[in-house]
């Protein structure tokens, strides 16, 4: 398995202003994902993030709003920016182990984002 | 669209009995189900995972059951604990090349009564 930490874990921010969020795995890897939970809503992929690549974009969601680094094989970040209080949501990192047999991604703890 | 819905937002049980979860989904290209449990303030962690080819897939008293005529799968924990109480997400996946995006339900937030 993979252990993943994220940065901030929770945060209240102002409308219109904007939020990097770190995710660090404890061992290289290829994949990661971005997902956002809504209230009361499943988990969404919002992006993949391959190191050394451009992330790939879910429908619904574009770069300019929520842009993504990778710059090395343990570390990406999340910047949601120009906040409105429709981004209230957990923001939540994965990634995938080579070789998992059912692809399963491992989740980092979340980062609760509440913009007023 | 859901894709993948999760009709039981709740569900109690008393410590000892049988949990049962179910899911269903509408997108006939998912080849893998994978279950969640997610605590407060903590990831979804992997639970458990059936392919399409297999109708029931057992891990200790974890036990998913995949109905694809139906298009259903359930989640099944005997004898259930306290400590299992979590909310619970059903995910597919679509089978072939590069595609590792996982679609999720809601979740059901199961309750085990000591």
């Amino acid at each position: 398995s993979a252990v993943i930490s994220q940065k901030p874990s929770r945060d209240i921010c102002q409308r219109g202003t904007s939020l990097t969020i770190q995710c660090q795995v404890d061992s290289q890897v290829t994949m990661m994902f971005w997902y956002r939970q809504q209230p009361g809503q499943s988990l969404t992929l919002i992006a993949t993030a391959n190191q050394g690549s451009e992330a790939t974009y879910e429908s619904g969601f574009v770069i300019d709003k929520f842009p993504i680094s990778r710059p090395n094989l343990t570390f990406s970040t999340l910047t949601v920016s120009n906040m409105s209080p429709e981004d209230s949501s957990i923001y939540l990192c994965s990634t995938k182990l080579a070789g998992g047999e059912f692809n399963e991604q491992f989740f980092g703890p979340g980062t609760r984002l509440t913009v007023l | 669209d859901q894709q993948v819905k999760q009709n039981s937002p709740s569900l109690s049980v008393q410590e000892g009995r049988i949990s049962i979860l179910n899911c269903d989904y509408t997108n006939s290209m998912f080849d893998y189900f994978l279950w969640y449990k997610k605590y407060p303030a903590e990831g979804p962690t992997f639970l458990i995972s059936i392919s399409s080819i297999k109708d029931k897939n057992e891990d200790g008293r974890f036990t998913v059951f995949l109905n694809k005529s139906a298009k259903h799968l359930s989640l099944h924990i005997v004898p259930s604990q306290p400590g299992d109480s979590a909310v619970y997400f059903c995910a597919a996946r679509k089978s072939g090349g590069s595609n590792y995006k996982l679609t999720f339900g809601k979740g059901t937030l199961l309750t085990v009564n000591p």
